[in-house]
């Protein structure tokens, strides 16, 4: 079990917006420690993708916005293409734990 | 351009213990601020970070295996080694090595490895 809980999977059509949601609790997210989001494509590495909270890097289109309200955070894309399908991971740091956490991944397919 | 590459054996047996080499370039870890990080995946499963070695020499392990696991760095060699000790059927993963960005809290990982697969069966 992940620290981090994520909906195991989303879809949406091609244009739609989707939303992932991360729900952790009083020692991660809701301790104000901020959200990281990574897309992996099956077969290859994770890529950044959000970072604390609502920064996207260079080179990630702004249909992929992130916020974050209490113990949870959300990840939405706009204008769903079909290279969106992958998985998708949320990760903070925990307190308790002492240590950085990772939720469990969305899988995102588009239809 | 900042790439890393990790290495090592592809097949280990139960209690053996597991090295791996995180080969980088483009940075340095004698810069203040920079990290390099180790993440597995299971088959099928999700993330998850093992340990962070910092420009200090300060480290930092997952509670659950911080037992079982060693980060060290040689900064002549631009390497950051992780050692694995008493490998498991459980610990099959890909291992992927990746770079702290810089000026971020908590620890992010901007630039990952390709990975590379671990099978632990004897």
């Amino acid at each position: 079990q992940s620290v981090l809980t994520q909906p195991p999977s989303v879809s949406g059509a091609p244009g739609q917006r989707v939303t992932i949601s991360c729900t952790g609790s009083s020692s991660n997210i809701g301790a104000g420690y901020d959200v990281h989001w990574y897309q992996q494509v099956p077969g290859t590495a994770p890529k950044l993708l959000i970072y604390g909270n609502n920064n996207r890097p260079s080179g990630v289109p702004d249909r992929f916005s992130g916020s974050k309200s209490g113990t949870s955070a959300s990840l939405a894309i706009t204008g769903l293409q079909a290279e969106d399908e992958a998985d998708y991971y949320c990760q903070s740091y925990d307190s308790s734990l002492s240590g950085l956490v990772f939720g469990g991944g969305t899988k995102l397919t588009v239809l | 351009q900042i790439t890393l590459k990790e290495s090592g054996p592809t097949l280990v047996k139960p209690t053996q213990t597991l090295t791996l080499t995180c080969t980088f370039s483009g940075f340095s870890l004698s810069t203040t601020g920079v990290g390099v990080g180790w993440i597995r995946q299971p088959p099928g499963k999700a993330l998850e970070w093992l340990a962070l070695i910092y420009w200090d020499d300060d480290k930092r392990y997952s509670p659950s295996l911080k037992s079982r696991l060693t980060i060290t760095k040689d900064t002549s060699k631009n390497q950051v080694v992780l050692t694995m000790t008493n490998m498991d059927p459980v610990d099959t993963a890909t291992y992927y090595c990746a770079h702290r960005q810089q000026q971020v809290v908590p620890d992010v990982f901007d630039i990952w490895g390709q990975g590379t697969m671990v099978t632990v069966s004897s």
